[in-house]
């Protein structure tokens, strides 16, 4: 049950889109679409931007979008504005032991 | 609102156990899955463990099973988690979540508690 890996940090200007990716293996992320992604501000509680690979929970702004190819899943966000700044985590429900696995984390940093 | 309120976090040694609870409230505790998150101070999400909503069914990470019990209590809108065998890399924040769905906890945690901190040390 290995973490998924991030790259630990990515950045962008404001305005401009950053991509984050998470890649697992066939046994998570390749084989199912339980993938979510988390955004968490220090000091605060994770929050959901998005779940089942792509959909976005009500509240969350359209700049956020979700997508997979392989066992690779990637985080999009467009637009970028200064409250993105934030630690992001993917997670996915894993085959190899019938529960679920994060991702080991990106710090976006919005220059 | 909807809120969720862990609690039974503290400082126990090597070995020794702890019941974390978290009530919930605002939403018909019974329709949703449930699950425990775990962050260790300055690092990543660790996922510890879920139950379905009717409480038949549960999960847990390779690194608890064993140690770590999951339960819920419908009629008290109450989640647990029963740790024993504690070690020091159990020390962490414990966040309770609730899930999306009513069986599978695998569709994502929408409603997230401000966490309860456990320490392991002797």
């Amino acid at each position: 049950q290995s973490a998924l890996t991030q790259p630990p940090s990515a950045s962008g200007s404001p305005g401009q889109s950053v991509t984050i990716s998470c890649t697992g293996t066939r046994r998570d992320v390749g084989d199912y679409n339980f993938v979510s992604w988390y955004q968490q501000h220090p000091g605060n509680v994770p929050k959901l931007m998005i779940y089942e690979v792509s959909k976005r929970p009500s509240g969350v702004p359209d700049r956020f979008s979700g997508s997979k190819s392989g066992n690779t899943a990637s985080l999009t966000v467009s637009g970028l504005q200064a409250e993105d700044e934030a630690d992001y985590y993917c997670s996915s429900f894993s085959g190899s032991n019938n529960g679920e696995v994060f991702g080991t984390g990106t710090k976006v940093t919005v220059l | 609102e909807v809120q969720l309120l862990e609690s039974g976090g503290g400082l126990v040694q090597p070995g020794g156990s702890l019941r974390l609870s978290c009530v919930a409230s605002g939403f018909t505790f019974s329709n949703y899955a449930m699950t425990w998150v775990r962050q260790p101070p300055g690092k990543g999400l660790e996922w510890v463990s879920a139950i379905g909503g009717s409480g038949d069914n549960t999960y847990y990470a390779d690194s608890v099973k064993g140690r770590f019990t999951i339960s819920r209590d419908n009629s008290k809108n109450t989640l647990y988690l029963q740790m024993n065998s504690l070690r020091a890399e159990d020390t962490a924040t414990y966040y309770c979540a609730k899930n999306q769905m009513d069986e599978s906890p695998f569709y994502g945690m929408d409603v997230w508690g401000q966490g309860t901190t456990v320490t392991v040390s002797s």
